[in-house]
């Protein structure tokens, strides 16, 4: 099947700087991705879907500014999260959209000291 | 936002018995799809069953769908210590193309050896 790398797996920072994660879509182009993020044993969160080429599209209640997402082209969609707080430590999902179905990265970890 | 809604919560069995799911969700869908996650881990993907699909069978697992009563459920046959996990069901609703992946709350399955 199709892979989707991250990068980093984890991450500890310091409250108040941002941080980059990498979603990569190994062998086939990704037109679309997607951004999850997952509290501990709780599901998955849709924060927004990332379109190569254009603007994301975020769900409700999830701060654009905040959650920085590019998709510069068509194997990497990138998410940063600007100025982080504790409250944004999580697991954070990519996956790529597939023909029917979807590729999901590994997920990383972040922590917000 | 949460589509699908996922019941039981948790599920406890011993190793041979078997392990139903259910998943139940809001729109019409293009397709759902069922995913397993290892504690901490990114999702693998199990199964995919279109909107027009009634049942479909991999290995121990089988999905059904009822669009009319808009829910799904995961059997999972003979079940083994290594089946502990945390299933999501996944529904894919939109125009076609265009779909976007809203996850349900999800199941944690233990098996007991």
């Amino acid at each position: 099947g199709a892979v989707v790398s991250q990068h980093p797996s984890w991450v500890i920072c310091k409250s108040g700087t941002s941080v980059k994660i990498e979603c990569r879509s190994l062998d086939f182009q990704a037109t679309t991705m997607f951004w999850y993020r997952q509290f501990p044993k709780q599901s998955l969160m849709l924060m927004a879907t990332s379109n190569e080429g254009s603007k994301a599209t975020y769900e409700q209640g999830v701060e654009k500014d905040k959650f920085l997402i590019n998709h510069a082209s068509l194997t990497l969609s990138t998410l940063t999260v600007t100025s982080a707080h504790p409250e944004d430590s999580s697991f954070y999902i990519c996956s790529a959209k597939g023909t029917d179905t979807q590729y999901f990265g590994p997920g990383t970890r972040l922590t917000v000291l | 936002s949460q589509q699908g809604e996922e019941d039981p919560q948790a599920l406890s069995i011993q190793e041979g018995e078997n392990a139903t799911m259910n998943c139940s969700y809001k729109t019409s869908i293009n397709n759902l799809q069922w995913y397993r996650q290892n504690s901490g881990r990114g999702l693998v993907h199990l199964i995919l069953i279109r909107s027009n699909e009634r049942e479909k069978h991999s290995g121990r697992l089988r999905v059904t769908l009822d669009t009319s009563k808009k829910s799904s459920s995961l059997l999972i046959t003979a079940s083994r210590a290594a089946d502990t996990a945390s299933y999501f069901c996944a529904t894919a609703a939109g125009p076609t193309g265009t779909y976007k992946y809203i996850f349900g709350t999800g199941t944690r399955l233990k098996v007991l050896a």
